[in-house]
């Protein structure tokens, strides 16, 4: 079955420290995506990026990069120098190629940045 | 605006209640999905269209939940005789090419 794990539910941390949130994800497929989406106070969930099963190259936005390993089925967000704007709950999530799209999410990871 | 749309932003109805969500998508994107997020949680599927098709309604917790896309575009959930359980969080998206984009959602209170 398919099933995303984000096992941290609260981290704080202050401005300009790096941080990494974690996800596992289980899948039987071959061909899936994995994605990360920020949710700030707002409530209205924002794409940060989406990544298919069969490229494994890490990738780098600006202050974020995720590192994604096929080995031990994770797909791991950092963000380097947080910054209080920051401060959300981000979400990962995985979708089947087989399986009309539909996005099956973590629990997600609450982040607080403070000044 | 070019995003997804969802109206009403809030809704408060009493148990026993009908009520009725819609979702405006960007225009042009084919897919459409519905989720429900309860509070503290991830969004949970609900149900996917492809145009005016309903392709997948497995995440559909029972059969007061309903939705429709009849033109293709707008899409309507409603849910019948309220429960306390349906207070949540119902977001819409819309796609194009597998990346999802989401609406602002509607708060639902059931009382």
């Amino acid at each position: 079955a398919q099933k995303v794990t984000q096992a941290q539910t609260e981290i704080s941390v202050v401005e300009k420290e790096d941080v990494t949130l974690d996800c596992v994800y289980e899948t039987r497929d071959t061909t899936y995506y994995l994605f990360w989406y920020k949710q700030p106070p707002s409530g209205e969930l924002v794409f940060l990026i989406r990544r298919n099963s069969f490229d494994e190259q890490n990738e780098i936005s600006g202050r974020y990069s995720w590192n994604f390993q096929k080995s031990t089925s994770s797909f791991n967000f950092t963000i380097t120098a947080s910054q209080v704007v920051d401060s959300a709950v981000y979400f990962c999530a995985l979708s089947e190629a087989r399986n009309t799209d539909k996005l099956i999410f973590g629990t997600g990871t609450r982040l607080q940045v403070f000044p | 605006g070019a995003g997804v749309s969802q109206s009403p932003r809030y809704k408060v109805a009493k148990r026993g209640q009908d009520v009725a969500l819609r979702c405006d998508p960007i225009s042009g994107h084919v897919s459409l999905f519905w989720y429900q997020q309860a509070l503290g949680q991830g969004p949970e599927f609900l149900t996917y269209f492809q145009n005016e098709a309903q392709l997948d309604k497995s995440g559909l917790p029972s059969d007061r939940f309903f939705a429709e896309r009849p033109e293709g575009s707008v899409s309507t959930l409603k849910i019948q005789r309220t429960q306390q359980e349906d207070s949540a969080v119902y977001l819409c998206a819309s796609s194009y090419r597998a990346e999802q984009f989401f609406g602002p959602g509607t708060r639902l209170t059931v009382l």
